[in-house]
């Protein structure tokens, strides 16, 4: 049972460069999320999308882009990586949403630093 | 502007005791409450949720209620044991909203022995 993949799990980038942050689940999901946790806060929404082909922006989502190709797979890509980007990426999918209330599972999370 | 508020960042509890742990929200339109555990260099994991149409919601050890009019929810643990200890993310998501889930700031529950 994989769940929610999340790849890699650790990068330093240099400020200015870019990469894609990988994100792949399962089990099926129509929707899926994409958060960042930074130190001593809760988690905020950067996109999210709920089925193929169709994305929208969250709480903070400038500096980020997503596609969402297939079911199966959100990857986040950060243009032109600053210092605010440091953070801790968490990935998650939900196989309903909208009216439909259910809880949202989670990837182990890419710890990402910019220096 | 928070609208999901947990406002003790530690709790500390002796083993086999009560744990409460604290949220309030400000959001109306939110109608659904989730309360998700964390270890750390691992990501959240559900535990166990309420809708707003129920004041209670139990599951084994764990008891969620919501009190609408005080827009405050909370999450017992009983008894507490020392694989509780974690962060606890208290999250709450919009009335037909597509858009995830609202976060707190969460609550690092230590269980001492």
């Amino acid at each position: 049972n994989a769940g929610v993949t999340q790849t890699p799990k650790f990068r330093i980038l240099k400020i200015g460069q870019s990469m894609t942050l990988q994100c792949t689940q399962d089990m099926n999901h129509n929707y899926m999320y994409w958060y960042r946790q930074d130190p001593g806060m809760g988690l905020k929404l950067i996109y999210y999308s709920v089925g193929a082909g169709i994305t929208d922006k969250g709480e903070v989502p400038n500096g980020y882009n997503v596609s969402r190709s297939t079911t199966e797979d959100f990857p986040l890509r950060l243009e032109l990586a600053a210092p605010s980007q440091t953070s801790v990426y968490f990935c998650a999918s939900s196989p309903r949403g909208g009216a439909l209330n259910t809880e949202a599972f989670f990837g182990q999370g890419t710890r990402l630093t910019v220096v | 502007d928070q609208q999901v508020k947990q406002n003790s960042p530690s709790l500390s509890v002796q083993e086999g005791r009560i744990s409460i742990l604290n949220c309030d929200y400000t959001n109306s339109m939110f109608d659904y409450f989730l309360w998700y555990k964390k270890y750390p260099a691992e990501g959240p994991t559900f535990l166990i949720s309420i809708s707003s149409i129920k004041d209670k919601n139990e599951d084994g050890r764990f008891t969620v209620f919501l009190n609408k009019s005080a827009k405050h929810l909370s999450l017992h643990i009983v008894p507490s044991q020392p694989g509780d200890s974690a962060v606890y993310f208290c999250a709450a998501k919009r009335r037909g909203g597509a858009d995830g889930l609202t976060f707190g700031k969460g609550t690092h529950l230590i269980i001492q022995p």
